[in-house]
């Protein structure tokens, strides 16, 4: 059974940085074709994607958050990171962090609430 | 701004079938496959069929999904009030180097 869980600030104030983890069990990072992505969602609003890593250390980024985004991975940990810089009230949302096998989202962690508010 | 557009609600009465369609472009419908998931009030969200037809164990035949050039859609038939959530459709668009995931505007199903 996999299932994942990220954890982190559930508060954080304008310009600084975010720092979120997914831990997860069920699946390994170093298995050819895994991968582990981010989404996140507003309050009210639509799914954003924005980052995923795989097993090879290949990322991708949400484009238009490039510059602000960075994923890493932690196979002996069974983790990823995700760090966020210059965090603007826009930028509340729920954060999830999910399987990837192929090209679906395939189980998603429960999600954290990070709102960004001096 | 999302890529994938979606209709905002749709709503049939309890037994009855419901359509939500996707519409993309050649950069992302057009070229991959197509996921659909369903989030529930206050969860996250569930993968409801993916490699555009195709459903995970555990998800009821009632549930289907389809392709055509640059739109998806999926349809829910015998419908319950459990059927009460939110759908979005996603899927990657290589328009851009390297390739990013996109996610439809999202489909507000009610039960009548």
């Amino acid at each position: 059974q996999i299932t994942l869980k990220e954890s982190g600030p559930t508060l954080v104030k304008p310009t600084e940085t975010l720092t979120l983890t997914c831990t997860f069990s069920g699946f390994s990072l170093s298995t050819t074709g895994v991968g582990v992505g981010w989404i996140r969602q507003p309050p009210g609003k639509a799914l954003e994607w924005l980052a995923v890593i795989y097993w090879d250390d290949d990322k991708r980024y949400r484009p238009s958050l490039k510059s602000r985004l960075t994923i890493t991975k932690d196979t002996s940990k069974n983790q990823v990171v995700l760090t966020m810089t210059d965090m603007d009230p826009m930028d509340t949302a729920t954060y999830y962090c999910a399987h990837k096998l192929t090209v679906s989202f395939d189980p998603w962690g429960q999600g954290t609430l990070v709102t960004v508010s001096s | 701004q999302s890529v994938l557009t979606q209709p905002p609600s749709v709503s049939a009465a309890p037994g009855q079938k419901v359509t939500i369609s996707c519409s993309g472009s050649n950069s992302n419908i057009g070229k991959n496959y197509v996921s659909w998931y369903q989030q529930l009030p206050g969860t996250a969200p569930k993968l409801l069929i993916y490699e555009n037809y195709k459903r995970p164990s555990g998800i009821p035949d009632r549930f289907s999904g389809s392709k055509s050039d640059t739109s998806a859609t999926l349809g829910i038939t015998g419908l319950q009030t459990g059927d009460e959530a939110d759908y979005y459709c996603g899927t990657w668009d290589t328009s851009l180097s390297g390739g990013n995931y996109v996610f439809g505007t999202g489909t507000k199903v009610s039960v009548l």
